[in-house]
């Protein structure tokens, strides 16, 4: 029973590019939450997807960041033009329902680094 | 912004010996509470939560004490060995509307000597 999965693992761009992160929930989960953890510092939320629905998106910058969860797919966190505070440790975690503990599990996360 | 206030940013354990971490929180819509263990490198691994309805939960050297008048919990690590080296971090999570996510403490970097 594979966890989540996500990939790129490591992923390096320059200022401007753009950083596509995958996520794969675990089989039979529908809920997935992405959040970013910066160096020495606690995960923050981002925003939280279920099968081709946002329904969360308070914690996503307003700017250069999007996400989706296709019909079909993994989850996609896109970042435009990136800049060097975007370096950071980008985590995805998924859910099976939003109902009781609906308990959290994470990936192994994409360390971005922008140069 | 919701916060969850984590205690002691680190902390070293002579083994077999007990590791205590603290959480305190504000927010009294706050109805589950989990702690995860990270290792460095690798993504936050559940290790145990608890409801507030309940005031201590034990799974086995892990124990969580939570006291709701306070809006206080804490992770108490039994007979703590080296392969618990990692950092801890508490989480609160507020079950409205559509909110789901977890607010996470700033984490507890654990180090039980040998």
């Amino acid at each position: 029973n594979a966890g989540v999965m996500q990939n790129p693992r490591h992923l390096v761009r320059r200022r401007g590019q753009e950083a596509r992160l995958r996520c794969s929930p675990m089989k039979g989960h529908s809920h997935v939450y992405w959040y970013r953890q910066l160096p020495e510092e606690g995960l923050k939320f981002m925003v939280y997807l279920q099968k081709e629905n946002i329904i969360d998106e308070s914690g996503m910058p307003k700017e250069r960041f999007s996400a989706e969860f296709p019909k079909e797919g993994p989850s996609i966190l896109r970042i435009q033009q990136v800049v060097r505070g975007d370096s950071a440790a980008y985590f995805c975690a998924s859910s099976p329902t939003s109902g009781g503990n609906n308990e959290q599990f994470f990936g192994p996360g994409t360390r971005l680094t922008v140069l | 912004q919701q916060q969850v206030k984590q205690s002691p940013q680190s902390l070293i354990v002579q083994k077999g010996g007990i590791s205590i971490i603290n959480c305190a929180y504000e927010n009294t819509a706050f109805d589950y509470f989990p702690w995860y263990q990270q290792f460095p490198g690798k993504g936050p691994a559940l290790l145990i939560a608890i409801r507030p309805d309940v005031s201590e939960k034990k799974e086995g050297r892990f124990t969580i004490s939570f006291n709701k008048s306070a809006k206080q919990f804490s992770l108490h690590i039994m007979d703590s060995q080296p392969g618990d080296s990692a950092t801890y971090f508490c989480a609160a999570r507020e079950y409205s509307g559509s909110a789901r996510q977890l607010t996470f403490g700033s984490g507890t970097q654990l180090t039980v000597l040998p």
